[in-house]
């Protein structure tokens, strides 16, 4: 089972430039999130959905926005990249919010120069 | 917010016990979590415990929770080299139920 996939693995982007990060789920959750992780910081949540149709703002939203047009897919946008931005990727998706396990993909590295 | 706080590092000898601690901030949370995160890969779900539980025993694993301290811990008995990975402590937190990880902390396990 693919359970989620992420693309793309790993990415070099110039700053300025534009760069969505693909995330699809087969396990037909509900609720998706994407985190970043970096050293010393831990993860972090950027933005969240409950269901497809909504989206919510998590702990670091600034510089990224997210869509959830359907139940499968929950891309994440940088509109215009910056160095600060370089980071690990990683989108996760559950089935119960408030007690359900998080699956994670295998992440997706970013390098903004 | 206020962080999930843990240490960064901990470094023991294989056979002997891991004990990672966790402090966390939300006291209405209903699950506290610990996930694995092994090299190049995703976070994994290793245990829970639910909120009204003091001690939960899994195998090699013993999950402790003071609530009135908040505190949560994590003991590994008989720790192996397979065992080396990042472990996060996770708590629920706000109305929207989101996940909320602590930074880490990177054990590792010497033969």
């Amino acid at each position: 089972t693919a359970g989620i996939t992420q693309a793309p693995t790993s990415q070099i982007l110039a700053a300025g430039r534009s760069m969505t990060l693909r995330c699809t789920q087969d396990m037909r959750h509900n609720a998706m999130y994407w985190y970043r992780q970096d050293l010393g910081l831990g993860l972090r949540l950027i933005h969240y959905s409950n269901t497809a149709g909504t989206t919510g703002k998590g702990e670091v939203p600034d510089g990224y926005s997210v869509s959830r047009a359907n139940t499968d897919d929950f891309p994440l946008t940088l509109a215009s990249a910056v160095p600060s931005q370089t980071s690990v990727y990683f989108c996760a998706s559950s089935d119960d919010r408030g007690g359900g396990e998080l699956f994670f993909g295998e992440g997706s590295r970013l390098t903004v120069l | 917010g206020e962080d999930v706080e843990q240490s960064l590092f901990l470094s023991v000898r294989e056979g002997d016990s891991s004990v990672i601690n966790c402090t966390y901030t939300d006291s209405s949370s209903t699950y506290l979590y610990w996930y694995k995160q092994e090299p190049g890969a995703g976070l994994q779900l290793l245990t829970y415990i639910f909120s009204n539980m003091d001690m939960k025993q899994d195998q090699r694993l013993t999950v402790l929770l003071n609530k009135k301290d908040k505190h949560l811990s994590l003991r590994i008995a008989d720790t192996q080299t397979g065992d080396s990975a990042i472990y996060f402590c996770a708590e629920i937190r706000g109305s929207q139920g989101n996940l909320i990880f602590g930074k880490g902390t990177k054990l590792s396990v010497k033969p």
